[in-house]
């Protein structure tokens, strides 16, 4: 079975700041698939970075990049430069190769202060 | 824009009632997965087909039911509502069935009740 946590419920964040979401997992695959995405009150699932287990380099897409440490189990997301449209509940998630079903975690609200 | 369309975006409905959501996965994609997300709960993995055959089974009531048809769209029936099966509904979809992001769809708010 697969575990994602989340640590942080809320955060806040000065616009144009960085910010670090934490999420650490558990799963007993070798090879995964580890993805971040942001909920904003819209509602809406909006799909930001993927980090594969084998990939030797941290994804980064434009102001967002993962920190994957491997052996710590970590996949924390950065955002650089963070905007008023960031302020959004964010979920990081894994799916284990092989595997259909997608294991969230709880979730952090993420709130950008101006 | 993810690509994955979701009819209705809201739905209100009384107990008892039978609705069905419907989905479009994004072009080229074989994949969709039906997730809801409630607040109790969080985001739970329901059913996922790839190209017309059920896949795997998350925790998926036997109230509920889904299929994906010819075309690749997908239907998500829930019968006998109850007032805890108001949700969000999310549909997602994937290019193959394993490894890739799952692009999701804005969902249904099913409201009951």
């Amino acid at each position: 079975a697969q575990k994602i946590t989340q640590t942080q419920p809320g955060m806040f964040v000065q616009e144009k700041e960085a910010v670090t979401l934490d999420c650490t997992y558990d799963t007993s695959d070798q090879s995964y698939g580890l993805f971040w995405y942001k909920q904003p009150s819209s509602g809406e699932m909006i799909f930001l970075i993927y980090q594969g287990s084998y990939d030797e380099q941290n994804a980064t897409e434009g102001r967002y990049s993962l920190n994957f440490q491997k052996a710590r189990k970590s996949a924390n997301l950065v955002i650089s430069a963070s905007q008023l449209g960031d302020s959004a509940m964010y979920f990081c998630a894994i799916l284990p190769r092989g595997y259909q079903k997608v294991t969230f975690g709880t979730g952090t609200k993420l709130q950008v202060i101006p | 824009d993810s690509g994955v369309t979701q009819t209705p975006k809201h739905l209100i409905t009384a107990t008892g009632q039978r609705v069905t959501l419907r989905c479009s996965p994004r072009s080229g994609d074989l994949s969709v997965y039906w997730y809801q997300q409630s607040l109790d709960q969080g985001l739970q993995f329901l059913i996922q087909y790839y190209n017309g055959e059920e896949r795997a089974k998350g925790n998926i009531l036997e109230r509920f039911s889904a299929q994906q048809f010819p075309d690749l769209h997908s239907e998500l029936n829930l019968s006998s509502l109850e007032l805890g099966d108001s949700a969000l509904y999310f549909c997602a979809s994937s290019v193959t069935d394993r490894g890739q992001p799952q692009h999701f769809g804005d969902g249904t708010r099913l409201s009951i009740l």
